[in-house]
């Protein structure tokens, strides 16, 4: 079974600039998380697909940050303008399991630096 | 305060030791995780557990409900253990199917 798929793996961009980064799920997952994780610290979720629809987005400052998952499968995150704070690992996850007490698949994560 | 609190945050060992890794949360879950990030950022997980004890290969991972700690053990630690190891909860209280993170803790483990 093939894992998350992230790209890219590295980015580097000047603040101002804007960056998109994509996930492909495993095949069948329905639920699609988005994290942002700052150096030293656990994985902050920014957004929750459940499959093409937004089930949480309390934590994505819209103002610059946006993500979309069409046909729910695939999913992009975009950010307009970045910001030197926005410099992170961003990870995508999926997961299969209704309910409680599930598991999530990650990705390899995104290297974000912002200059 | 944390609902997710590890401890130590950073860890070093020499080949061969055994090593514990705390991890205690403040919420009422349904299930306890551990991962393991690689450097480079990639997250594995270890285990989900919500009761007893798991184990696979030299990894062995406990939980307590009535005290809400977990432990992540490590027997016969080898360098290549050296990553992040975090711990997770799904909160029994959520529908929305989310993780609880901790901050992670550090492991180096030393040849």
């Amino acid at each position: 079974e093939a894992g998350v798929a992230q790209s890219p793996r590295y980015k580097i961009i000047e603040k101002r600039q804007s960056v998109a980064f994509w996930c492909n799920p495993i095949s069948g997952h329905a639920t699609l998380y988005w994290y942002q994780q700052i150096l030293g610290q656990g994985p902050k979720l920014l957004i929750q697909f459940q499959n093409n629809g937004v089930v949480d987005d309390s934590q994505l400052p819209k103002d610059r940050f946006s993500a979309e998952r069409l046909k729910g499968v695939d999913s992009t995150l975009k950010i307009q303008p970045a910001k030197l704070e926005d410099s992170a690992v961003y990870l995508c996850a999926s997961s299969p399991i209704k309910g409680q007490g599930y598991e999530q698949y990650f990705g390899p994560g995104t290297r974000l630096t912002v200059t | 305060k944390n609902e997710v609190e590890q401890s130590p945050q950073n860890l070093t060992a020499q080949e061969g030791e055994f090593i514990t890794i705390n991890c205690s949360y403040s919420v009422g879950i349904s299930a306890l995780h551990w991962l393991q990030q690689h450097p480079g950022g990639g997250i594995v997980s270890l285990f989900m557990l919500s009761s007893g004890k798991k184990k696979h290969g030299r990894l062995i991972a406990t939980i307590n409900i009535q005290e809400k700690h977990s432990s992540l053990h490590i027997t016969a630690s080898h360098p290549r253990d050296s990553a992040v190891y975090i711990c997770a909860v799904s909160l029994s209280s959520g529908s929305a199917r989310q993780l609880t993170f901790g901050s992670g803790t550090q492991l180096t483990v030393l040849p």
